[in-house]
């Protein structure tokens, strides 16, 4: 079973700041998925990365996939207070159907 | 497009008493899997479920199960409940072959 490991588990900053969330495996990823969970509700999908050394950008957030796909980081920059929320890494795809694995994800409050 | 709906949002049931949850997909999804979130071990898969059939299967015990139905509704039942079922539960749907994940808000269950 794909073991994920992400850190910080808790990340407590200052509106304006930049922050960066890493997430890594000793296994190689088939795809990579950021997911941003509010509370009282269910994660929400930002970004799936595929290819090794990909990098996407979701307005202030940038998500890398290492060349090796075996770790990823998300880096959000003037991070806001909307920014709030417990971030979660997760491996999808390959064989087994419809089965997420994620990492424990990182708890961000981001202070006005 | 209504997202994915879970009911009920609240349970609250005693030790020993067995509970059934819903989830509705989103319309034209027929793959819906089902997830329990705790402080201690974060998001753990239970089960998928495509086209009434179950593909994958996590780490939990048969105390667990579901079904889905033909119009692609999931429920998942526990029985005999322990105060470590404790959790949210949070139900998921995906498009054929996608591996983007639709979550529900959850169902938050407290075993007294």
């Amino acid at each position: 079973t794909q073991l994920l490991e992400q850190s910080p588990q808790f990340l407590s900053i200052q509106e304006g700041e930049n922050l960066t969330v890493y997430c890594n495996s000793s296994s190689v990823f088939s795809s990579l998925q950021w997911y941003r969970q509010e509370p009282g509700e269910g994660p929400v999908l930002l970004v799936t990365v595929v290819t090794g050394g990909e990098v996407k950008k979701l307005k202030r957030l940038t998500f890398q996939f290492g060349d090796a796909r075996k770790d990823s980081s998300l880096h959000i920059t003037a991070a806001q207070p909307g920014d709030t929320g417990l971030y979660l890494c997760a491996e999808a795809g390959g064989t087994s159907y419809g089965k997420l694995t994620f990492g424990q994800g990182t708890i961000l409050t981001v202070h006005p | 497009k209504a997202g994915v709906t879970q009911t009920p949002r609240y349970l609250i049931k005693t030790r020993g008493q067995q509970v059934t949850l819903s989830c509705s997909p989103i319309s034209g999804h027929r793959s819906v899997s089902w997830y329990q979130q705790t402080p201690g071990q974060g998001l753990q898969f239970l089960f998928e479920y495509f086209s009434e059939t179950q593909r994958n299967k996590g780490n939990f015990p048969g105390r667990f199960s579901g079904r889905q139905f033909s119009n692609s509704r999931s429920e998942m039942n526990v029985s005999t409940l322990e105060l470590g079922d404790s959790a949210l539960y949070l139900c998921a749907s995906s498009f054929t072959g996608s591996s983007q994940a639709f979550f529900g808000q959850g169902t938050r269950l407290t075993v007294v």
